[in-house]
């Protein structure tokens, strides 16, 4: 089975300061690995996925994340936040053979303060 | 090009009712997934759809029932409705299943919010 787990349930930033949320996962085959964002009162906006290459992904609005296989760990970084980017952060793996069942993370509450 | 379209946006139903929410994917994407959104749980995985059969099944209980139709629009059906179904219910559509591990390519709906009292 797949697990994946956020272990910060909220971080608070200052505006424009970096932030880094983390993303650990385990499973017992190999999989992809994704990153969504959830603003108030909307569905999910895919942030960026790993598939396989580069372990260092680029997605939108400034966020990357490194897929990190040793620590099983998929954390996501952007260098200088802006309120905008306050939503709720949901980590997601999907196994590589046939599933197409996305398990998520219990998500991570981004708070940007002025 | 019109994303996923999802009606209605928010439900007020009662105890015992049955409700259906519908799902319009990207015009051309074949698969069609569902979600379950609530505070305790988070997003659970409901079912995916592709080409009017169903291929994937999450954990729920049978009450909890969909299907696609030849133009890729999907529904949902919750019978017997109880106060936990209440939730934000996501769908999701993708282009093909014909590469595993693909997956929804982060082509969500808004949503509906089903609301039981």
């Amino acid at each position: 089975a797949q697990s994946v787990t956020q272990l910060d349930s909220q971080v608070p930033v200052f505006e424009e300061a970096p932030v880094e949320l983390r993303c650990n996962y385990s499973s017992s085959v190999s999989v992809y690995l994704f990153w969504y964002v959830q603003y108030p009162n909307q569905g999910l906006q895919l942030l960026l996925k790993y598939l396989s290459g580069s372990t260092l992904v680029k997605g939108i609005n400034g966020f990357e994340a490194e897929f990190n296989k040793s620590q099983t760990s998929f954390h996501l970084r952007k260098p200088s936040v802006h309120i905008s980017d306050t939503a709720e952060y949901f980590c997601a793996v999907i196994r590589m053979d046939s599933s197409y069942k996305l398990i998520f993370g219990s998500g991570t509450r981004l708070l940007v303060r002025p | 090009k019109a994303g996923v379209t999802q009606t209605p946006r928010y439900l007020i139903k009662t105890r015992g009712q049955q409700v259906t929410l519908s799902c319009s994917p990207i015009s051309g994407h074949r698969s069609v997934s569902w979600y379950q959104q609530t505070p305790g749980q988070g997003l659970q995985f409901l079912f995916e759809y592709f080409s009017e059969t169903q291929r994937n099944k999450g954990n729920f209980p049978g009450r909890f029932s969909g299907r696609q139709f030849s133009n890729s629009r999907s529904e949902m059906n919750v019978s017997t409705l109880e106060l936990g179904d209440s939730a934000l219910y996501l769908c999701a559509s993708s282009l093909n299943n014909l590469t595993p591990g693909q997956g929804p390519r982060g082509y969500f709906g808004p949503g509906t919010r089903l609301t039981v009292t």
